[in-house]
């Protein structure tokens, strides 16, 4: 199957600092990537469509200034939480669908924790 | 509103089979999903059903019921391995995926 890869897997930072996350579809290309976080216990919760070359669609009551995303190629989506709180800790997962639109893939996921 | 319903915990036994539920009410329908979620871990696919009736795949096999609303996840011969959260999730006309809370699988030998 379609693989897709993120970076880093676990990153420990300090408040008031960014933390940027790489999400890669290794072996297709993908025009739409889906970021998801998710906290203990809970399901996924979906943040923003990121867009090759347009702007990313933020769900309502995720603040699109605070988490930056930016969709520079057909394989590369990173979003970058900025001014990190320790309630931002959570497992942030990037998932991407292939040319069947419902085959998804998803990367391994990135635990966050801002100290 | 969109809603996906499924148990919060399920308990069964090493090598029998077990039945897990979800009911779903979205906005259109473009097929339903399952996943397979270890701790820690990304969720991994496990099956998708668009039209009525039973794909089977290995031990695991899903059904729907567009009708109803309803679907499972039925999975046999249980392993230890197969300890782990099942996702339920419907596209729906705008082509996003609805998640549900998902439900906790606990293997006992």
């Amino acid at each position: 199957g379609a693989v897709v890869s993120q970076h880093p897997s676990w990153v420990i930072c300090k408040s008031g600092t960014s933390v940027k996350i790489e999400c890669r579809s290794l072996d297709f290309q993908a025009t739409t990537m889906f970021w998801y976080r998710q906290f203990p216990k809970q399901s996924l919760m979906l943040m923003a469509t990121s867009n090759e070359g347009s702007k990313a669609t933020y769900e309502q009551g995720v603040e699109k200034d605070k988490f930056l995303i930016n969709h520079a190629s057909l394989t590369l989506s990173t979003l970058t939480v900025t001014s990190a709180h320790p309630e931002d800790s959570s497992f942030y997962i990037c998932s991407a669908p292939t040319s069947q639109a419902y085959e998804q893939y998803f990367g391994p996921g990135t635990r966050l924790t801002v100290t | 509103g969109q809603n996906i319903d499924q148990p919060t915990e399920m308990t069964a036994t090493e090598g029998a089979i077990v039945q897990i539920n979800c009911t779903y009410q979205t906005s259109g329908f473009n097929g339903l999903f399952w996943y397979q979620q270890h701790a820690g871990e990304a969720p991994t696919f496990l099956s998708y059903n668009v039209l009525d009736g039973l794909e089977e795949k290995g031990r695991f096999s899903s059904f729907l019921s567009r009708s109803k609303g309803y679907s499972y996840l039925l999975l046999k011969e249980l392993q230890m391995k197969d300890s782990a959260s099942y996702l339920c999730a419907c596209m729906d006309s705008n082509y996003q995926l609805i998640w549900g809370a998902g439900t906790k699988l606990i293997i006992k030998p």
